[in-house]
């Protein structure tokens, strides 16, 4: 079966500090990889995606992501946490019609 | 947490009607959101819909396209009405649990328009 799996459900990174949210796949054919960001009372918010080309995607509000096809991951990173980047985190796998989401990783930043 | 019925799971309609998506959620949930995704496209929310309130419409969405119901804390449609090949996507619902900070998905519905 087709998965997507967020293996951690919460990250805690100090403030300034480099934070990596993962994600591995599990995905027929070459998926399309999204990452998306949701804050309380909101949907979700695109952050990027990988489609083909650059294993390495950069997205919204400093993040980036490695496609690692031999590892099946695409873990998304950012070079300095920020507070506000404190929210639930999600993983995305696209396969033809199938949308497959990771459960989530909630991202705590302290100051 | 929360288990999402979404129904259909997938339909091939013609142009110029109108389908309605059911979402059924086995808990009761405050907020529900509903999006769209084309192949190789992010997910897009359409709209935001509270229970007892007009549904809160996203930017180059309207409610007279895609009017939405939620007679209660545990339901929601999404209709696409005067369907064109263009509306042809994935349609999702997703609710929010705002306790635990997580949220759910529904099925999805694939949504062909000929």
């Amino acid at each position: 079966a087709q998965s997507v799996a967020q293996p951690e459900d919460q990250v805690n990174v100090a403030e300034g500090n480099p934070l990596t949210v993962k994600c591995t796949y599990s995905v027929s054919g070459n998926p399309y990889l999204f990452w998306y960001v949701q804050y309380p009372n909101r949907g979700l918010q695109f952050l990027l995606k990988y489609i083909t080309g650059d294993n390495l995607v950069k997205g919204s509000y400093g993040f980036e992501a490695e496609f690692n096809k031999s590892q099946t991951s695409f873990h998304l990173k950012k070079p300095s946490a920020l507070v506000s980047d404190s929210a639930l985190y999600f993983c995305e796998g696209q396969a033809g019609t199938a949308l497959i989401f990771g459960k989530g990783t909630t991202l705590s930043v302290s100051s | 947490s929360a288990v999402i019925s979404q129904k259909p799971s997938r339909d091939i309609c013609q142009r110029g009607t109108s389908l309605t998506i059911q979402c059924q959620v086995d808990s009761q949930v405050t907020m529900m959101f509903w999006y769209r995704q084309q192949p190789g496209q992010s997910l897009t929310l359409i709209a935001t819909a509270n229970q007892g309130s007009e549904a809160t419409y996203e930017s180059g969405f309207v409610i007279d396209k895609f009017p939405i119901s939620r007679p209660n804390l545990t339901f929601s449609t999404l209709t696409v009405s005067n369907m064109s090949p263009e509306d042809s996507s994935i349609y999702l619902c997703s609710v929010e649990d705002r306790v635990n900070t997580e949220a759910f998905f529904g099925q999805g519905t694939r949504l062909t328009v000929v």
